[in-house]
């Protein structure tokens, strides 16, 4: 059984301060994706990184996929009120054909004003 | 609008009940997934469709749920005979190809009483 654990899982900051978000396993994975959940509804895809090594930048999201494609990270730069919300890194196991993802338990980020 | 419309958005049933739920894609996709999440929880795989063919269930399936996709389109998932346990909320979602992730709908947010 493939896991992800993901840590903190969370996480309360000011608005402007930088935080990191950590997604490990000890399987391969062939891709890892991040999603954003908002209560009461269904994830949002934020990035999909499949190259070990791969950095990813959105505005002031940073996504790293880790050389082994074991681990990532989620780097927030000067954290706004608005990215506050459940982040889900969810991973594809290496030879699979039905892209089944595996979820982590999520990161819960409060921004507060 | 997130490309895949699940209803109804809320259920609550009495246990022992039947409930069915619905999920859309907007627009043709051969290959939809279902999901269940439940508080504090990443979602967690329950049924995968490649066109009108189911291909995998997981063990979290047990034999009062069923679910079809009776022209490729469309999919339902019904629960019988619903258990407190059975509480938790029900997304459906499709996926692109290639390195694409996830598109999730909203889900339907299961309550037994």
């Amino acid at each position: 059984t493939q896991l992800l654990e993901q840590s903190p899982q969370f996480l309360s900051i000011q608005e402007g301060e930088n935080l990191t978000v950590y997604c490990n396993s000890s399987s391969v994975f062939s891709s890892l994706q991040w999603y954003r959940q908002e209560p009461g509804e269904g994830p949002v895809l934020l990035v999909t990184v499949v190259t070990g090594g791969e950095v990813k930048k959105l505005k002031r999201l940073t996504f790293q996929f880790g050389d082994a494609r074991k681990d990532s990270s989620l780097h927030i730069t000067a954290a706004q009120t608005g990215d506050t919300g459940l982040y889900l890194c969810a991973g594809a196991a290496s030879g699979g054909s039905n892209y089944k993802l595996t979820f982590g338990k999520g990161t819960l980020l409060t921004v507060n004003p | 609008d997130t490309g895949v419309s699940q209803d109804p958005r809320h259920k609550i049933t009495k246990r022992g009940q039947n409930v069915t739920f619905r999920c859309d894609p907007i627009s043709e996709h051969n290959r939809l997934y279902w999901y269940r999440q439940t508080l504090g929880q990443g979602p967690e795989f329950l049924t995968y469709f490649q066109n009108e063919a189911q291909l995998e269930k997981s063990r979290l399936l047990s034999d009062r749920f069923s679910a079809e996709r009776p022209k490729g389109s469309f999919s339902t998932l019904e629960i019988q005979r619903t258990e407190q346990g059975d509480s938790a909320m029900y997304l459906c979602a499709i996926r692109q190809g290639g390195n694409y992730g996830y598109t999730f709908g909203s889900g339907t947010r299961l309550t037994v009483v």
